[in-house]
């Protein structure tokens, strides 16, 4: 079964600290992709990044780094030098490519960035 | 512009009456999701469908339904028969194909509240 664990229900940082978010997952396909979203106060869900299984590479987008780590079934997320504007829930998705065509959602982590 | 949009924003409900949530997508996407969101929690699968004139029941479905008539729309309706209803309804698309999945897109969604 698909399954995506957020052990992080909320963290307080100040802002220009260093955040990461932890994302585990736990899936029987070979091919799957994991995806990150941002639920600012708004509510709708912005997309951030997606990853498949074929691809470990760590990525950097401007603040944001993302690791993947297949052997420990991670996809762990960095925010560099937080911002108040990063004060949001985000969540960790994951998709499997063989076993049910949807998207299962962690519990999401409440960031609060504290000028 | 392309993208999702669900109405009403907020919507109002008496016990007892059905209401019909509206999502329309304008990305051409196949695949069609709605999911409930309770305060604090994570995102849970109501419905999802991948091609015209068919959806599948996604984790918790009672007290649910939803039609796919057209590729654009997916309304669903939330009938007297769900128990506890109040929520923020997310609807969201993306496009299924064999190669690999995409990200999905999320409309701004729908905050059903029963009086």
């Amino acid at each position: 079964a698909q399954k995506v664990t957020q052990a992080q229900t909320e963290i307080s940082v100040v802002e220009k600290e260093d955040v990461t978010l932890d994302c585990v997952y736990e899936t029987r396909d070979t091919t799957y992709y994991l995806f990150w979203y941002k639920q600012p106060p708004s509510g709708e869900l912005v997309f951030l990044i997606r990853r498949n299984s074929f691809d470990e590479q760590n990525e950097i987008s401007g603040r944001y780094s993302w690791n993947f780590q297949k052997s420990t079934s991670s996809f762990n997320f960095t925010i560099t030098a937080s911002q108040v504007v990063d004060s949001a829930v985000y969540f960790c998705a994951l998709s499997e490519a063989n076993y049910g065509q949807n998207f299962v959602f962690g519990p999401g982590t409440r960031l609060s960035v504290l000028p | 512009d392309g993208g999702i949009t669900q109405s009403p924003k907020y919507l109002f409900r008496k016990e007892g009456q059905n209401v019909t949530l509206s999502c329309e997508q304008n990305l051409n996407h196949d695949a069609m999701y709605w999911y409930r969101q309770d305060p604090g929690q994570g995102l849970r699968l109501i419905y999802y469908s991948q091609i015209v004139n068919d959806f599948q029941k996604g984790d918790i479905a009672e007290g649910y339904s939803v039609s796919r008539e057209k590729k654009e729309s997916f309304p669903l309706t939330v009938t007297s028969a769900q128990k506890n209803p109040t929520a923020f309804y997310l609807c969201a698309s993306s496009i299924q194909g064999v190669a690999e999945n995409t990200e999905a897109f999320f409309g701004q969604g729908t905050r059903l509240t029963v009086v």
